[in-house]
């Protein structure tokens, strides 16, 4: 099984629908990261948490939510999807080297189309 | 914002070849990643260099780092079309939280 697996894979929504996405990983890290990424602009940052108290806006949060049910879940929330969230969506985990994020374990993302 | 910025935007050789990509970033860092992604796929991490470090190896992959121009380099030796992927840099600029902030990435094309 992966260390972090994402559903749904593949979602086609309409403009105006509530989507949630959601991540849960084995690793046991306390760390975890939704990124968002488009074509020609690499990947950024959504939201991100380093346990489950501690959550944190990240580059472009706005139009999302967060939710970490478990130190081994963390959900992303479109509660009212736009065509310019359509994107691939992935979530990863990390733990701390020396007091600094280590390699990140990415989840094979979330492809989000909305019409 | 975009912390750091792969160059060449795209690559092509032949197998055989070595590639460089490079990353320039604008702040100060703790460390710089190196991530793989196939078509489609989660990135995959390939190497991690400290601030303090210049120089790093990982089989046909080397890393080098230089903090005073900002900027990092990925060569990958004797390419195969396996390599074929996008290659991101990626950063832990200092004085944030321990987040990574991702270039915009290379395209790697390697031809038989």
């Amino acid at each position: 099984d992966a260390d972090v697996t994402q559903t749904p894979r593949n979602r086609i929504t309409k403009t105006g629908k509530r989507i949630m996405l959601e991540c849960s990983q084995t690793k046991g890290h306390d760390r975890m990261y939704w990124y968002r990424q488009d074509p020609g602009l690499g990947l950024r940052l959504i939201y991100y948490s380093f346990d489950v108290k501690d959550i944190n806006k990240g580059e472009i949060s706005d139009g999302y939510s967060v939710s970490r049910q478990a130190q081994a879940k963390f959900s992303l929330s479109l509660e009212s999807a736009i065509p310019n969230q359509t994107a691939l969506y992935f979530c990863a985990t990390s733990d701390l080297v020396q007091g600094r994020p280590g390699e990140l374990f990415f989840g094979e993302g979330s492809r989000l189309t909305v019409l | 914002s975009q912390q750091g910025e792969e160059d060449p935007q795209a690559l092509s050789i032949q197998e055989g070849e070595n590639a460089t990509m490079n990353c320039s970033y604008k702040t100060s860092i703790n460390n710089l990643q190196w991530y793989r992604q196939n078509s489609g796929r989660g990135l995959v991490h390939l190497i991690l260099i400290r601030s303090n470090e210049r120089e790093k190896h990982s089989g046909r992959l080397r890393v080098t780092l230089d903090t005073s121009k900002k900027s990092s380099s990925l060569l990958i030796t004797a390419s195969r079309a396996a390599d074929t992927a996008s290659y991101f840099c990626a950063t832990d600029e200092d004085g944030t939280a321990s987040k990574l902030t991702f270039g915009t990435g290379t395209r790697l094309q390697v031809t038989l």
